[in-house]
């Protein structure tokens, strides 16, 4: 079984200070993470993947086997950063046919000005 | 474009009604999912498909059937409507190969009285 756990229901930062969206996974196998964004009234979008170690608008994550963690940061928060963030790990099924997409429950981030 | 388009952004539907939610993809993706997202609780993945006739549970299956009997639809089935089904419903599909993201619809805000 996979799972992935956000701990964070809400979190607010003020413009320009640090912020950490933490993510935490379970999962037997390689596992593949990703952070989607929803802005509102818009569709859930991609944000960035592990697999290629890219910034995106700001924002890093590193993939931590050790700790089984995939942490979203940035340095210097917005207020356009507001939105819904989820994490999600893609696993291989025990059968291999197939490749199942799990998300957390989501963090609400507010930039206060 | 890429598109996902989810035939009703809102329904409201009556107890014990059979209620169909179609999704249909124009990208050619191998994977189809069904998600439903409630406060708090994020997405949570009713059923998968990676083929055409193929179909995996994911982990709140019940009350729930799919069907795809095409590549490009994926049909979400509630037998038997509950008020406990009010939610949105998200489709998404991606291809089959690692790491790619997955593309969602705009979502169907269902309301079960």
């Amino acid at each position: 079984a996979q799972r992935v756990t956000q701990p964070e229901k809400l979190l607010s930062v003020f413009k320009g200070a640090p912020v950490e969206l933490k993510c935490n996974y379970s999962y037997s196998g390689s596992p593949e993470l990703f952070w989607y964004v929803q802005y509102s009234r818009q569709r859930l979008q991609l944000l960035l993947r592990h697999i290629s170690r890219e910034s995106i608008k700001g924002f890093t994550a590193d993939l931590n086997k050790g700790e089984t963690s995939f942490h979203l940061k940035k340095p210097f928060a917005q207020e356009e950063d507001s939105a819904m963030y989820y994490c999600a790990l893609s696993g291989l099924l025990s059968s291999g046919s197939a490749r199942q997409l799990t998300f957390g429950s989501g963090t609400q981030l507010t930039v206060l000005p | 474009d890429v598109k996902v388009t989810q035939s009703s952004r809102y329904l409201v539907k009556r107890t014990g009604e059979k209620v169909f939610l179609e999704c249909v993809q124009d990208m050619d993706h191998e994977n189809m999912f069904w998600y439903r997202q409630d406060p708090g609780l994020g997405l949570r993945l009713i059923y998968f498909s990676y083929d055409v006739k193929m179909k995996e549970k994911g982990d709140i299956p019940e009350g729930y059937s799919v069907s795809r009997e095409k590549k490009e639809r994926f049909s979400l089935i509630l037998e038997s409507a509950s008020t406990n089904q009010t939610s949105m419903y998200l489709c998404a599909s991606s291809s089959r190969w690692e790491g790619t993201e997955a593309f969602f619809g705009q979502g169907t805000r269902l309301t079960v009285v």
